[in-house]
């Protein structure tokens, strides 16, 4: 049973372009959460999906940033013309649908923006 | 959710016994207490959760005093493989997804 799947790793994008991180959560996993962690601090929480629903997005920044986790395939945060701020370490977790259950997270992606 | 302190660094050797504190004074009667450890350039990794007094598996055990105010990870003798930053989180039942994590604790384990 493989692990929480994040791809790319690393993800280099020049001011203004868009970035799109992936995220395939662990085999019979049907909740997915994304987490953003700025070098040196601790993570702090995006959003929570489940599939084809948002269920919060409280940690999400306003603008540019969006979720989504359809029916098929993995779920994606994009970031639309990115700035030097959004440089950081995106994590992605998974859960079983029950109740306080354990989040696995995956390796991360590390965004840097030049 | 209760907001959690505790220490910047702590500094061992290896095979001694590494017992990490968490403060969390607001933690509300439906709040669990979690600890992850994170390597470098890797995501946060689930060691234990209690809910009160003492609760231990393979890797730790923790300790919760009744009034549950604090929490106490306890990391029987270390290796250097145990160098990691170790963060204590206050999670609700009914949004255990959204976890608060701090600034965590850096713990260098020496030869």
């Amino acid at each position: 049973n493989a692990g929480v799947m994040q791809n790319p790793r690393h993800l280099v994008r020049r001011r203004g372009q868009e970035a799109r991180l992936r995220c395939s959560p662990m085999k019979g996993h049907s909740h997915v959460y994304w987490y953003r962690q700025l070098p040196e601090e601790g993570l702090k929480f995006m959003v929570y999906l489940q599939k084809e629903n948002i269920i919060d997005e409280s940690g999400m920044p306003k603008e540019r940033f969006s979720a989504e986790f359809p029916k098929e395939g993995p779920s994606i945060l994009r970031i639309q013309q990115v700035v030097r701020g959004d440089s950081a370490a995106y994590f992605c977790a998974s859960s079983p649908p029950t109740g306080n259950a354990e989040a696995f997270f995956g390796q991360g992606t590390r965004l840097t923006v030049v | 959710l209760a907001k959690t302190t505790q220490p910047i660094s702590m500094d061992s050797y290896e095979g001694q016994e590494v017992n990490i504190t968490c403060s969390h004074n607001n933690i509300a009667t439906n709040d669990y207490i979690t600890w992850y450890q994170q390597f470098p350039s890797q995501g946060p990794r689930f060691i234990i959760q209690g809910y009160k007094t003492k609760v231990t598996n393979e890797v730790a055990s923790l300790f919760i005093p009744a009034d549950r105010k604090s929490s106490t990870l306890s990391l029987p003798r270390v290796s250097l493989s145990d160098t990691a930053v170790y963060y204590c989180l206050v999670s609700r039942e009914d949004s255990s997804y959204k976890l608060i994590f701090g600034s965590g604790t850096r713990l260098l384990v020496r030869p």
